[in-house]
């Protein structure tokens, strides 16, 4: 168990529609980051947010927002979905910020769109 | 963006060595990282490497490092049925003000008994 949590564990929504993921990061961290694995993709990096600011940004869709709040946790938000957002979004943790942190990952939430 | 290269499968019997092995591209210091994922399960962090480091061992894992070709590889001693997953290659680097990784495509590992 690698301390970070989320939820929910499954998803299953229609084309169209909107949804929000949830972690907590392991206690301690300051640093949230979001990943979407994907058959056709693989494991791809989202988006960073440290202490509540955004630090880094990957291949996330306008579709795609995220925040973590003042407590530390983090949603990220997925709205007018497509078949092809179906994937496993994982988030991870880290004390800082900086390539030497290490990451830990939550289990993932595994999304469906039908 | 860069880039990091894994074999997509690898087939061992139980008790030899699996060697997994893995490119990457970035040419200034980083960190490199070994994750495993089983089915239907999360990332596991299994262990790192500064770019700057030949070597590192850890229990029934050995990490090695060969800078000039930029070629990681993970040997795991001893192989069980429980190691049978995919494992993850992934480099550290920095975007903007924050960081991230960016992994290989997985390596499949499966034991036989």
């Amino acid at each position: 168990d690698s301390g970070v949590t989320q939820t929910p564990k499954h998803l299953i929504t229609a084309t169209g529609q909107r949804v929000t993921l949830r972690c907590s990061p392991r206690s301690g961290d300051l640093s949230v980051y979001w990943y979407q694995q994907s058959l056709d993709q693989g494991l791809q990096f989202l988006i960073q947010y440290y202490n509540g600011e955004e630090r880094a940004k990957g291949n996330i869709l306008e579709r795609f927002s995220a925040q973590q709040f003042p407590d530390l946790h983090s949603e990220l938000n997925l709205s007018s979905l497509e078949l092809g957002d179906s994937a496993l979004y994982f988030c991870a943790s880290s004390r800082g910020t900086g390539i030497q942190e290490t990451q830990y990952f939550g289990p993932g939430t595994r999304l469906l769109v039908l | 963006g860069e880039d990091v290269e894994q074999s997509l499968f690898l087939s061992v019997r139980e008790g030899d060595s699996s060697v997994i092995n893995c490119t990457y591209t970035d040419s200034s210091s980083t960190y490199l990282y070994w994750y495993k994922q089983e089915p239907g399960a999360g990332l596991q962090l299994l262990t790192y490497i500064f770019s700057n480091m030949d070597m590192k061992q850890d229990q029934r894992l050995t990490v090695l490092l060969n800078k000039k070709d930029k070629h990681l590889s993970l040997r795991i001693a001893d192989t069980q049925t429980g190691d049978s997953a995919i494992y993850f290659c992934a480099e550290s680097y920095r975007n903007n003000a924050g960081n991230m990784l960016t992994f290989g495509g997985g390596t499949r590992l499966m034991v036989k008994p």
